[in-house]
């Protein structure tokens, strides 16, 4: 079936770098485009970001350019985002979500399971 | 940045009542580019409707969306015991896509 499959939970330390994966199956990898939403604790829905994983190109919302970077391997047909110098408010639910049309304009119709960030000293 | 607000924040009604879930935004929405997402806790965000009124694969038609511009509706014509949950509204209309604060609907 469809899905995007997401890496397991992460504790990282003020000031370092985490890269969390996302691999999609079940449809084809270069045809639509994969997004990454946050969660904070009892809040709601943050988008970051997009990468096309055909080309490669990406667009990121601008509160996160220049600590966020999404990546793609299409051999392994798994999209990554790293996001760097973390702070406390970076503990999150982290989810990566599929496009449901071309382009950075759309909804989501697949979502991951979702990936724990804590940031904790 | 477009920003939407949803209300109310907390929606208290009875399984088989009509739910009525509204989202306003601070520009207009460009060619109904607004989903509806249905989030139970410990579980990811589901797609109910795209393009305003358009229901994704598989959601019952209980869940009905309208509205143009700036103003949104999401109505469940009667709830089911599974319907309680929050649901958020989101705009893909510009390319910073941004969602609204929610509305949790919860059983009274």
């Amino acid at each position: 079936q469809v899905q995007v499959v997401q890496s397991g939970a992460e504790v990282k330390k003020p000031g370092a770098s985490v890269k969390v994966s996302c691999k999609a199956s079940g449809y084809t990898f270069t045809s639509y485009y994969i997004h990454w939403v946050r969660q904070a604790p009892g809040q709601g829905l943050e988008w970051m970001g997009v990468i096309n994983p055909s080309g490669g190109s990406t667009s990121y919302a601008q509160k996160f350019q220049g600590r966020v970077t999404m990546t793609r391997d299409t051999s392994t047909s798994t999209v990554y985002m790293e996001l760097s110098s973390l702070r406390s408010e970076d503990t999150a639910m982290y989810y990566c979500a599929r496009g449901a049309n071309w382009g950075v304009r759309s909804a989501f119709d697949i979502w991951g399971q979702g990936t724990m960030v804590t940031v904790s000293s | 940045e477009i920003l939407l607000t949803q209300s109310p924040g907390t929606l208290s009604l009875s399984p088989g009542e009509r739910a009525t879930l509204s989202c306003r935004a601070s520009q207009s929405v460009s060619s109904k580019d607004l989903a509806w997402y249905q989030q139970k806790p410990g579980q990811a965000p589901r797609l109910l409707i795209y393009g305003a009124s358009s229901r994704a694969t598989g959601i019952p038609d209980r869940f009905s969306g309208s509205g143009s511009g700036t103003d949104f509706t999401l109505t469940i014509s009667r709830l089911e015991p599974e319907d309680f949950a929050v649901y958020y509204c989101q705009q893909y209309g510009s390319s910073l896509l941004t969602f609204g604060g929610g509305t949790n609907v919860e059983i009274k």
